[in-house]
């Protein structure tokens, strides 16, 4: 299993642009990278998930380089309820067995 | 609203005591899984179902019995539990087993249950 290292905590001012940062620099080739949000006392909630270059969604843009060491979660325009811990993995396709890291801790302050 | 629902969402239970948590999926997903999420501490993975087959037992002490009767059900028994015990356990479910589809399918989580040992 690849291993993920991100910053354990990330202050933000509302209506900025979050940026979060993983390093995996033992990805394999039919790996995914995956990030999931959790709220307290909830369980983690997924986000969003890419291969390679940009993925967008409704919620956040994916941005992985072309060697796939690393990837940056971007969250546009963060509110107070944005405030939660962040998840990077990375994961063989169809495999199950996932590795939850300690994440990254986002304050989002008024 | 997840579409996993897990009871009770709290538990307080004397170390003799035998208890179970439910979980319930309304996803049509044919795996799930158990997670324990202590203070502090990374989730960690306990168990797989497939199709209702246990495939992933990771290394759990046995005074926690998980049981799947159906791919919708997932059940954890416990008995004879430690203070250190005393975690968040989640459940989640996914809509794809181990080995077969060209990406890999997230998993959804319930909300868990804050499981307290006295």
């Amino acid at each position: 299993l690849a291993k993920t290292t991100q910053p354990i905590s990330m202050d933000s001012y509302e209506g900025q642009e979050v940026n979060i940062t993983c390093s995996h620099n033992n990805i394999a080739t039919n790996d995914y990278i995956t990030w999931y949000q959790q709220f307290p006392s909830q369980g983690p909630r997924f986000i969003i998930q890419g291969y390679k270059t940009k993925v967008t969604n409704e919620v956040a843009s994916l941005f992985i380089p072309a060697d796939r060491k690393s990837s940056t979660l971007s969250l546009p325009r963060v509110s107070l309820s944005d405030t939660a811990v962040y998840y990077c993995l990375v994961v063989a396709g169809g495999y199950q067995k996932v590795t939850f890291g300690t994440g990254t801790k986002l304050q989002v302050i008024p | 609203e997840t579409g996993v629902t897990q009871t009770p969402r709290h538990l307080v239970m004397g170390m003799t005591n035998k208890k179970s948590l439910k979980c319930e999926q309304h996803l049509g997903h044919n795996a799930m899984y158990w997670y324990k999420q202590s203070a502090k501490k990374p989730l960690e993975l306990m168990f797989v179902y497939n199709f209702k087959e246990q495939t992933e037992n990771n290394s759990v002490p046995s005074r926690f019995s998980p049981e799947c009767p159906n791919s919708s059900h997932l059940f954890l028994h416990l008995h004879t539990l430690q203070p250190e015990d005393s975690a968040l356990y989640l459940c989640a479910s996914s809509p794809t087993p181990a080995g077969t589809g060209r990406t890999n399918q997230p998993q959804h989580f319930g909300d868990g249950t804050r499981l307290s040992i006295l």
